[in-house]
C-alpha cells in the first residue's frame, strides 16, 4: 500500500511571510500526486496536481509544488500568506486498488496552517 | 452546477441506532467513494463502487454498508455495529473509470455525532 507523510501537524506563520508544507511518499511505481484543501466543515478542494512533465507545478490561490522523485516528495510552497489560506491542507497519492481497475487516493494526516496577523 | 451533494450537513445519532447518509453526484461518473476524516488521520477510505450494483470494502468498511442502485448515488449507512462512529464522512468521485484518479471532486461532508 502507498503511505504519505506529512511532516508537520501544525504549522503557524505571519502574515506576509514564506511558508513550506512538506509531504513525502513511499512508493515504487509511477504515481499522481496532489495536494488539496479544506476550511472548517468543508469538503477538499484540489490546489494543485503533478501527474508528468515539469517538476514544478503551480496551483490555485498562488501556491506551488515541486515533485523530487528522488528525494519522494511534493512539498507545497507559497512565497507570501494571507490569513485566508488559514485551512487545513491535505498530502495525497492516487494508486491503483490491487485486483480492481479503480484507483484510490492516500491521505496523509494534513497539516493545519494558521496565519497570524 | 455538476457537483456532489451530501446531505445532511450535521446530523445526530442516539447510541444503537442505524443512520443513513446521502450523497448524490450530478456529474455522471461511474465511480464514488466514502471516506472518514478523523482529527489528525488524514481520510479513510470505508467503500467504494466502480458501477451500478458493485461496491468493495475499502480500509475501514467494518460497522458500515452501502447501496449503488442508481448511478448518480451512494448512500452509506453508519449501523450500530460501528464502535466510534462519531467523524466527519466524505464522498468522493473522480472523472473517468481509470485506474488513477487524475482529479476528485469531494462534497461539502456530513459531520456524524454520536449522543
Amino acid at each position: 500500500a502507498q503511505s504519505v507523510t506529512q511532516l508537520d501537524s501544525q504549522v503557524p506563520v505571519f502574515e506576509e511571510a514564506p511558508v513550506e508544507l512538506r509531504c513525502n511518499y513511499s512508493s515504487s511505481v509511477s504515481v499522481y500526486l496532489f495536494w488539496y484543501v479544506q476550511y472548517p466543515n468543508q469538503g477538499l478542494q484540489l490546489l494543485l496536481k503533478y501527474l508528468s512533465g515539469s517538476t514544478l507545478v503551480k496551483g490555485i490561490n498562488g501556491f506551488e509544488a515541486e515533485f523530487n522523485k528522488s528525494q519522494t516528495s511534493f512539498h507545497l510552497r507559497k512565497p507570501s500568506v494571507h490569513i485566508s489560506d488559514t485551512a487545513e491542507y491535505f498530502c495525497a497519492v492516487s494508486a491503483r486498488i490491487r485486483g480492481s481497475t479503480l484507483g484510490r487516493l492516500y491521505f496523509g494526516r494534513g497539516t493545519q496552517l494558521t496565519v497570524w496577523p | 452546477d455538476g457537483g456532489i451533494t451530501q446531505s445532511p450537513k450535521y446530523l445526530f445519532r442516539k447510541e444503537g441506532q442505524n443512520v443513513t447518509l446521502s450523497c448524490e453526484q450530478n456529474l455522471n461518473h461511474d465511480a464514488m467513494y466514502w471516506y472518514r476524516q478523523d482529527p489528525g488521520q488524514g481520510l479513510r477510505l470505508i467503500y467504494y463502487s466502480q458501477i451500478v450494483n458493485d461496491f468493495q470494502k475499502g480500509d475501514i468498511a467494518e460497522g458500515y454498508s452501502v447501496s449503488r442502485e442508481k448511478k448518480e448515488s451512494f448512500p452509506l449507512t453508519v449501523t450500530s455495529a460501528q464502535k466510534n462512529p462519531t467523524a466527519f464522512y466524505l464522498c468522493a468521485s473522480p472523472p473517468g473509470g481509470s485506474g488513477f484518479h487524475t482529479e476528485a471532486f469531494f462534497g461539502q461532508g456530513t459531520r456524524l455525532t454520536v449522543v
